[in-house]
């Protein structure tokens, strides 16, 4: 069973329009976050939630905007994507408020295009 | 602001060969390092420092934190190509819930 899932796996879109990725943790983790890794692979967080509150939000565009319905769930809706937005998506989780002793668990990434 | 470099970028070796990857960092409250480990898709956890001078090993596999030198290696001996990857070096910081990740290594490892 995966234990964290992302969906979609790949996404081609245009300049403009509006998209959302899903996330979803199977592993009872109360912490989940939304990393991007551009084209030089540096990962950078953007958002972390604890049972469903908001404790990160990195200066990422107010176009960017998460949900989590439950602990297990976190989405990423875009607006109006722009070029500068295609990258890899990593949803990740961990057992414990913030990383100081558990590690991040990713999901597969979601690659995202915008021509 | 918080930096987390790897060096080197890239690094290309035949099987066999011993490998020691190279991380530091200037963060404000450190707390811990990790280790992580991506080849096509999500980063796979390697390891977790927190102690100086204290060795983690995992098979051919080890890594140690120098707090004193704001440093960490990872050594790989014996390499196969399956340790083909991209390298991450993460640290995470008191009373910030997230990882700082460097740039990351890409090893490729020749038959």
């Amino acid at each position: 069973d995966t234990a964290v899932s992302q969906t979609p796996k790949y996404l081609v879109t245009q300049m403009g329009n509006d998209k959302s990725i899903k996330c979803e943790q199977n592993l009872g983790h109360d912490t989940m976050y939304w990393y991007k890794q551009d084209s030089k692979k540096f990962l950078k967080i953007m958002f972390s939630y604890n049972n469903k509150e908001l404790i990160i939000n990195e200066t990422v565009p107010n176009r960017f905007s998460p949900k989590s319905p439950d602990k297990a769930h976190l989405n990423l809706h875009i607006n109006s994507l722009e070029l500068g937005d295609s990258a890899v998506y990593f949803c990740a989780s961990s057992q414990e408020r913030g990383v100081y002793n558990s590690p991040l668990h990713f999901g597969n990434g979601t690659r995202l295009t915008v021509t | 602001e918080d930096k987390v470099v790897q060096s080197p970028l890239s690094l290309v070796v035949h099987e066999g060969d011993t490998v020691t990857l190279n991380c530091s960092y200037e963060v404000t409250n450190f707390r811990s390092l990790l280790w992580y480990k991506q080849e096509k898709k999500a980063p796979t956890f390697l390891f977790m420092l927190t102690s100086s001078g204290i060795e983690k090993k995992s098979g051919r596999l080890s890594s140690i934190l120098d707090k004193k030198e704001l440093s960490s290696i990872l050594n790989i001996t014996a390499t196969q190509t399956g340790d083909s990857a991209i390298y991450l070096c993460a640290v995470s910081i008191q009373g910030a819930q997230k990882l700082v990740f460097g740039q990351g290594t890409r090893l490729t490892i020749n038959p």
